[in-house]
């Protein structure tokens, strides 16, 4: 059971807008430390996709977006692509754990 | 070019000990501080452990679940990280990343990632 609780999956059709949620506590995201998102494509290692709840990294196209409200956060991808079928993963600190703490990780599949 | 190159890893008994290494370039690896995460096969991703900078003493935390097993060090000279493993159990089979984390805050995010070294802890 992760610290960090994403849905296990989550899909669409190429062009549509999809959004995954990373719900924490009053331990991690809601004592205010960041929350990042990070991509792993099939067979390789994770990728940094947003930083700080919303910012992405020089690369990153903006068709990507975080946010975070409270002990959640959310991941947007609009204009969905064929090579955005990946997993992600979203991750911050835990005071309680004195630790980093990731969700499990949610399969996007692009229809 | 920034990369990190895991390497170490394979099949060990449970009860037994390896050590993994993280050769790092094209940064200032000396001011960096570096974490391992692991991920079992088919699973998601598990923080492990960090070691600080010099500067900040090569002050290392580690998970409940490597704690009191696993140790994290470095070698400046050689721009290494490491990552020594003991009494290893099968639950340990995973693929190791280390990863550099940008800043030194809690909330700073990691940007660099090496590609893993697999773990098999079986008999």
């Amino acid at each position: 059971q992760s610290v960090l609780t994403q849905p296990p999956s989550v899909s669409g059709a190429p062009g549509q807008r999809v959004t995954m949620s990373c719900t924490g506590s009053s331990s991690n995201i809601g004592a205010g430390y960041d929350v990042h998102w990070y991509q792993q494509l099939p067979g390789t290692a994770p990728k940094l996709l947003i930083y700080g709840n919303s910012n992405r990294p020089s690369g990153v196209p903006d068709r990507f977006s975080g946010s975070k409200s409270g002990t959640s956060a959310s991941l947007a991808i609009t204009g969905l692509q064929a090579e955005d079928e990946a997993d992600y993963y979203c991750q911050s600190y835990d005071i309680s754990l004195s630790g980093w703490v990731f969700g499990g990780g949610t399969k996007l599949t692009v229809l | 070019e920034v990369q990190l190159v895991e390497s170490g890893g394979g099949l060990v008994q449970p009860g037994g000990s390896l050590k993994l290494s993280c050769a790092a370039s094209g940064f200032t690896f000396s001011g960096s501080t570096m974490h391992w995460v692991r991920q079992g096969s088919g699973k998601g991703l598990e923080w492990v452990g960090r070691i600080r900078s010099k500067a900040n003493n090569y002050a290392t935390v580690y998970a409940a679940s490597a704690k009191g097993r696993f140790i994290i060090s470095r070698d400046e000279s050689k721009n290494t990280a490491y990552l020594q493993m003991n009494s290893l159990k099968t639950e340990d089979t995973a693929v190791y990343y280390c990863t550099r984390q940008r800043g030194d805050s809690s909330s700073s995010p990691y940007d660099y990632w090496g590609q893993g070294t697999l773990v098999t802890v079986s008999s």
